[in-house]
């Protein structure tokens, strides 16, 4: 259980266009989702938390108009790079957390597969 | 500043013997920590947590030990099997927001 899906894996793109990852809860109801930013041989940087329903909260230093995120449902959260630019290039995680658990200390996050994205 | 350190980015380890990785924090508000596995192309997957409240969690062959005072956390692995060869990146923090590591490539040697 527990499934986090994220789609596309890896996308390759011209400097100027717009990309969505999605980022899906299988078999479970995501009160929040987060996506991470991981540069080589680095940590994952929280970017951004959403919630269902509400406007995502985004980490200090990240652009909100230029990294757009919509959490439409409890089982869907979208990160729509804007205008992507060669320093946009990167790997990009989602994770999600169970509906109805709050923090019990038993629920971490789940996370999905990941999406490279290369601009050229 | 990088509030969750791994300061060793490989270690090898023979087939049998312990693994022991090593995480470090800074932020002393920090009440939850895991640590998750990651192959290569995956996402990371949950392996093992603690909260503030324990010194120690077992589960199977794989134990975290915390130590508050020194605001230190280890992953042991006993014993070590090839297919625990893979990055391991420890998490820290409070109620949903977690700060990861830069992460710990193990090489389990057959």
């Amino acid at each position: 259980g527990a499934v986090v899906s994220q789609h596309p894996s890896w996308v390759i793109c011209k400097s100027g266009t717009s990309v969505k990852i999605e980022c899906r809860s299988l078999d479970f109801q995501a009160t929040t989702m987060f996506w991470y930013r991981q540069f080589p041989k680095q940590s994952l940087m929280l970017m951004a938390t959403s919630n269902e329903g509400s406007k995502a909260t985004y980490e200090q230093g990240v652009e909100k108009d230029k990294f757009l995120i919509n959490h439409a449902s409890l089982t869907l959260s979208t990160l729509t790079v804007t205008s992507a630019h060669p320093e946009d290039s990167s790997f990009y995680i989602c994770s999600a957390t169970l509906r109805g658990t709050g923090w019990s200390g038993n629920q971490p996050q789940h996370f999905g597969d990941g999406t490279r994205l290369s601009i050229l | 500043d990088q509030q969750v350190k791994q300061n060793s980015p490989s270690l090898s380890v023979q087939e049998g013997r312990i693994s022991i990785l090593n995480c470090d924090y800074t932020n002393s508000m920090f009440d939850y920590f895991l640590w998750y596995k990651k192959y290569p192309a995956e996402g990371p997957t949950f392996l093992i947590s603690i909260s503030s409240i324990k010194d120690k969690n077992e589960d199977g062959r794989f134990t975290v030990f915390l130590n508050k005072s020194a605001k230190h956390l280890s992953l042991h692995i006993v014993p070590s099997q090839p297919g625990d060869s893979a990055v391991y990146f420890c998490a820290a923090g409070t109620g949903n927001q977690f700060y990861f590591g830069t992460g710990t490539s193990l090489t389990v040697i057959p």
